[in-house]
């Protein structure tokens, strides 16, 4: 079974462009997270979808959006990048179905670059 | 919001000897607390997980113990190998969703 595929890996962007990253999850799952790692902050979250619908939402400004296909597929855009915005942007994937959370799945992350 | 705090920031061990790293956490709500292990430049990889019905589980050499009341958990890892020298995150969730709040990390550094 494929993990979860997240594209670009690598990307450099200038202050006030925008960028979108693509996460792919695991065939069959249908929750996808998003979550930011900095050095200084370790995991944070930014969002969850779960059949097309955001799920939850963490304290990122309105600049952070996202959103999810048909297929499971997700996306993320970061408008007006900051140079704060660097990070490492990792995806995750999980059943989602049901109450209890479980293991999430990630992928080897979107690292950006804000110059 | 949930608010995961995570000690010692670093921690050095001798190949063989034991490591604990303590998570606390602020709501009292979360019942689901897992522990990623994440190697230099590689994804976050779960390496086990409690609920708050549970005060302990072991697997393997790894172990995670929980204590509701004080609102604290620890990951315990016993005989450590240098393929355990990576940075351990703790997480808490209220469950019923993938919102997980993570503490800072922890580096273990295993010194052979």
């Amino acid at each position: 079974k494929a993990g979860v595929t997240q594209t670009p890996r690598y990307l450099i962007k200038t202050r006030g462009q925008q960028v979108t990253l693509s996460c792919s999850p695991i065939s069959g799952h249908r929750s996808v997270s998003w979550y930011q790692q900095t050095p200084g902050q370790g995991l944070q979250f930014l969002f969850e979808y779960f059949s097309e619908t955001q799920r939850n939402k963490g304290n990122f400004p309105g600049r952070f959006s996202g959103r999810q296909f048909s297929n499971s597929r997700s996306e993320m855009n970061v408008s007006t990048l900051e140079l704060g915005d660097s990070a490492l942007y990792l995806c995750a994937s999980s059943p989602g179905a049901g109450e209890a959370t479980g293991e999430l799945f990630f992928g080897e992350g979107s690292r950006l670059t804000v110059l | 919001g949930e608010n995961v705090e995570q000690h010692p920031s670093t921690l050095s061990v001798q190949e063989g000897d034991s490591a604990v790293i303590k998570c606390t956490y602020s709501d009292s709500a979360s019942n689901y607390f897992p522990w990623y292990k994440q190697e230099l430049g590689k994804r976050p990889q779960l390496i086990i997980d409690i609920r708050s019905n549970v005060g302990e589980k072991k697997d393997q050499r790894i172990a995670v113990t929980l204590n509701k009341t004080a609102k604290h958990f620890s990951l315990h890892i016993t005989e450590t190998q240098p393929e355990d020298s990576a940075v351990y995150f703790c997480a808490a969730s209220m469950g019923g969703n993938n919102r997980l709040a993570f503490g800072k990390g922890n580096q273990v550094v295993v010194i052979p």
